[in-house]
């Protein structure tokens, strides 16, 4: 059973520029959630999505958008990349039904020049 | 606002020390703690969870404990060895209100285990 996987591994966008993300959940879950995580700190919560909506976000701006398809895969794009948007990027998925625990990917090394 | 933190922030020991790791919350409405591993520039990989209705989970050498009223859980780590190196971060996830349906996270304890 492959586990939450993401892709690409690693990315070097220009400011100003588009990006998206790809996950892909653990077999058997259904909810994703997308974390951002800057160097030295803890992950924060960007948004969650449930049912192919967007069911809970964080303080994030609109340049963060996202979507879940329905094999339960999602996408996150960030819009006009700032140099502050230089980050690991990590996925989680869970089922609902269970005990909410949350299994993560391997994340994504975004690098904003 | 659930808000978390982590005592302490690095800590060093030779190998073989039993060692304890902090955590402490301050929304006690909380519906599970997990205490996660991660290696440097590397995805988090669960340890432990805890349901609120738990008051301790073990798995191999490592024990965690919750106590939710206090608002607080400890990781201990036995016999600690080089291999057990990393961030760990403990995060919980909370049963209702804003903070419902995410985990919130502590910035980590920085862990070095010396041979």
């Amino acid at each position: 059973d492959a586990g939450v996987t993401q892709s690409p591994t690693h990315l070097i966008k220009t400011r100003g520029q588009q990006v998206t993300l790809r996950c892909s959940p653990k077999s058997g879950h259904d909810t994703v959630s997308w974390y951002q995580q800057a160097l030295g700190q803890g992950p924060q919560f960007i948004f969650q999505y449930y049912e192919e909506e967007e069911r809970q976000r964080g303080n994030f701006p609109d340049r963060f958008s996202g979507h879940q398809f329905p094999n339960y895969s999602s996408e996150l794009n960030v819009n006009a990349l700032w140099l502050g948007d230089s980050a690991l990027y990590l996925c989680a998925s869970s089922f609902s039904g269970s005990s909410y625990e949350q299994y993560f990917g391997p994340g994504t090394r975004l690098t904003v020049t | 606002k659930q808000e978390v933190t982590q005592i302490p922030a690095a800590l060093s020991v030779p190998e073989g020390e039993n060692l304890v790791l902090n955590c402490s919350f301050t929304d006690s409405a909380i519906y599970n703690l997990q205490w996660f591993r991660q290696d440097p520039g590397k995805g988090l990989t669960s340890l432990l969870l805890i349901q609120s209705s738990q008051r301790e989970q073990t798995s191999g050498r490592l024990n965690a404990s919750l106590d939710k009223s206090s608002g607080r859980s400890t990781l201990y780590i036995a016999a600690s060895q080089p291999g057990d190196s990393a961030t760990y971060l403990c995060a919980v996830f909370n049963a209702g209100g804003t903070s419902y349906g995410k985990l919130t996270f502590g910035q980590g304890t920085i862990l070095t285990v010396h041979p």
